[in-house]
């Protein structure tokens, strides 16, 4: 079974600070590893990474994979209280006939002012 | 712009009644859809897994009889949830994937609270 784990499950930093999200998978044929934001309503996707060690960036956040260590960092910096939301790590799955993301839990960022 | 358009973002409905949602793919047909859960605090789950044309796949746990899905079209794919019980208050999330391309757009998503 699939299996997509994302740490940490909350955190809370400062305006300006820099985060780091992790994301560790276990999938059978892995493809690809997604990124996504989620606000209020459904997540915006962010990257897509299917290589290992190419950084992907967009703005104040970018993203790597490590393929070796089956995981991925998800960096923001100087975090604005607009960054604030649930970060959501997926991988795309083929399983039992669907095919589909497999998410994880998702990490809930909060920036302070 | 959205790519993806979900309908409605959110209803009411009693106990027992039964709810639509629609889900459309805006600029692209869509062969295949996903429809996904999400509980308060909780992680997106897949659901089923829509076709245009053909039944949808179902996840282990969900029940099909329950959870009625139509892929009627190239870019619409409908939820029916019938005879809605308070459980299944939830907020559902459709996604639909370009053919051949990995799901990168999702709806809006439906609140949906059964009293």
């Amino acid at each position: 079974e699939d299996k997509v784990v994302q740490s940490p499950l909350s955190l809370v930093v400062h305006e300006g600070d820099t985060v780091t999200l992790n994301c560790s998978y276990e999938v059978t044929n892995f493809r690809s590893l997604l990124w996504y934001k989620q606000e209020k309503k459904a997540p915006t996707f962010l990257f897509m990474l299917t290589s290992s060690g190419i950084e992907k960036k967009s703005g104040r956040l970018s993203s790597i994979l490590d393929k070796k260590e089956l995981s991925s960092i998800l960096n923001i910096t100087a975090t604005q209280t607009g960054d604030s939301a649930i970060y959501l790590c997926a991988v795309p799955y083929s399983g039992g006939g669907a095919d589909g993301l497999t998410f994880g839990k998702g990490t809930h960022l909060i920036i302070q002012p | 712009g959205a790519v993806v358009s979900q309908h409605p973002s959110w209803v009411i409905c009693k106990s027992g009644t039964s709810v639509k949602i629609e889900c459309r793919s805006l600029d692209f047909q869509a062969t295949t859809m996903f429809w996904y859960r999400q509980f308060p605090k909780q992680s997106l789950m897949l659901m089923a897994t829509s076709n245009e044309g053909s039944k949808a796949t179902y996840e282990q746990g969900v029940e099909k009889d329950k959870f009625l899905i139509n892929h009627a079209s190239l870019t619409l794919s409908t939820l029916t949830v019938t005879s809605a019980h308070p459980e299944d208050s939830s907020f559902y999330i459709c996604s639909a994937r370009r053919q051949g391309g990995t799901p990168l757009h999702f709806g809006n998503g439906t609140r949906l609270t059964v009293t």
